[in-house]
This record gives C-alpha cells, structure tokens and sequence, in this order.
C-alpha cells in the first residue's frame, strides 16, 4: 500500500460543469501522474508532476489542468466537462527506493460520468 | 515514440494450466524497463513482474515468468497453476530509462475458467 487515495471514487456531472479530482499521499513522493482508463486504450497520461508547481503535459492533455501546491496533492481538473472525459481516472506515484525506483503504485480510481 | 501492443483483447484458460499473454513494444531505446500490471474487477492496478531490460535473465514471481526478447521486442507473461483470483485484465507497460512516465497497452481480459 503506497498511501494513495482519490476523491471522490465516483462521481456524475452535467456536461459543461467544471470537475475536480484530488489524489493524495502520505509518502512524500516527488512523482505523481493522472491517468485516465478506457477500453481499448488501456491507460494514457494525461499530466504528471515532478515536484511543488512542476507539472508537465502527457499524451491526453487537452481539456484538463493540473495544480499541485503541496506534495501530498495532485489536483485534476476538467474546466467544462464533455461527454467525452467520462472514464476511469487513475493517480499514481513513482516509487522513490532501492528496489521500486522507476515502478509506478496507483491509487483506487475514480470512475467519472459526464451526462 | 514508444508504443505497446498487446495482440490478445481476451482470453481464457482453466484453472491449474498455464496460459501466455503477449506483448511487443517498438523503441529506439536500449535501456529501459518492462511491466506486467494486473486489474481485477476491484479496479486496483497491481504490480506483477517487471524486468530490466539490460538483464538477460528472466524475471519471475512465483507463478508468473516472463519470456523477455529484446531483439524481438517482446515481452510475454506466463502464468502458471492459473488460479480463479486471476482473473482480471493484464496490461503491459514500458517505460525508457530515465523517462518520467510509462506507456501502457491496451489490455488483455483473462478469465480463469473452473
């Protein structure tokens, strides 16, 4: 267990409302990245984190954005949600020892419905 | 850039046989790292075997081995004694060396069969 958690695990939403998810650790790790899951594509990054206010985009960027103010929080947000953003969100860490360097651990997912 | 194709959307296979997922990558990279990852219906991703690819040998974790060709750029995983509880979806992952993040392929459904 690498201490990783997502708010909320679910949630629907209206099209065109803004929508925030939260991942947190209890680690201290300076990696973190969103992910979202869908069939066919398995997983694609979206954004990921090297530190406090260092973000960078990934392969799905488009129409989301990404705050992290603190370590232990990685913020995703869809400005004005589309139908197309509903999926499978997933937050992960990179592993920082010996033996879990350049592994990823993922949090619980959180499963998002645009209507 | 990398990509990761796993040939093989679903599968199944008794309980107590061996069954192999397949996996290819295409890169220009020579050193990097290789990932089995598994998602039950609980929706967790769980690590089950990686492999460097500058090791020639083998990785295993107790039921599960890896066949690593990396002149062939393949990477399958075998799963002995197959068990209901592994049933789940398996996806291969890579991730060059000194990259920040990985690239996953789209899945395998594998379904273990009483």
């Amino acid at each position: 267990d690498a201490g990783i958690t997502q708010s909320p695990r679910h949630k629907v939403t209206e099209t065109g409302t803004p929508v925030t998810l939260r991942c947190h650790q209890t680690e201290n790790h300076r990696y973190m990245y969103w992910y979202r899951q869908d069939p066919g594509h398995g997983l694609r990054l979206i954004h990921y984190s090297y530190g406090v206010k260092d973000t960078d985009k990934g392969e799905v960027s488009d129409g989301y954005s990404v705050s992290r103010s603190k370590t232990e929080d990685f913020l995703l947000t869809l400005e004005s949600a589309t139908s197309s953003q509903t999926s499978v969100y997933f937050c992960a860490i990179r592993g920082q020892g010996a033996t879990t360097n350049n592994e990823q651990f993922f949090g619980p997912g959180t499963r998002l419905t645009v209507l | 850039a990398q990509t990761v194709t796993q040939s093989q959307p679903e599968m199944s296979v008794q309980e107590a046989e061996t069954v192999t997922l397949s996996c290819t990558y295409d890169t220009s990279e020579n050193n990097y790292y290789l990932f089995w990852y598994k998602q039950p219906p609980s929706r967790q991703m769980i690590l089950v075997i990686r492999q460097e690819a500058y090791k020639q040998q083998n990785a295993t974790e107790n039921r599960f081995s890896v066949n690593f060709q990396k002149a062939a750029k393949s990477f399958s995983l075998k799963i002995s004694d197959s068990q209901l509880g592994d049933t789940a979806m398996y996806f291969c992952a890579f991730m060059k060396h000194a990259a920040q993040n990985f690239v996953f392929g789209p899945g395998t459904r594998l379904s273990v069969l009483p």
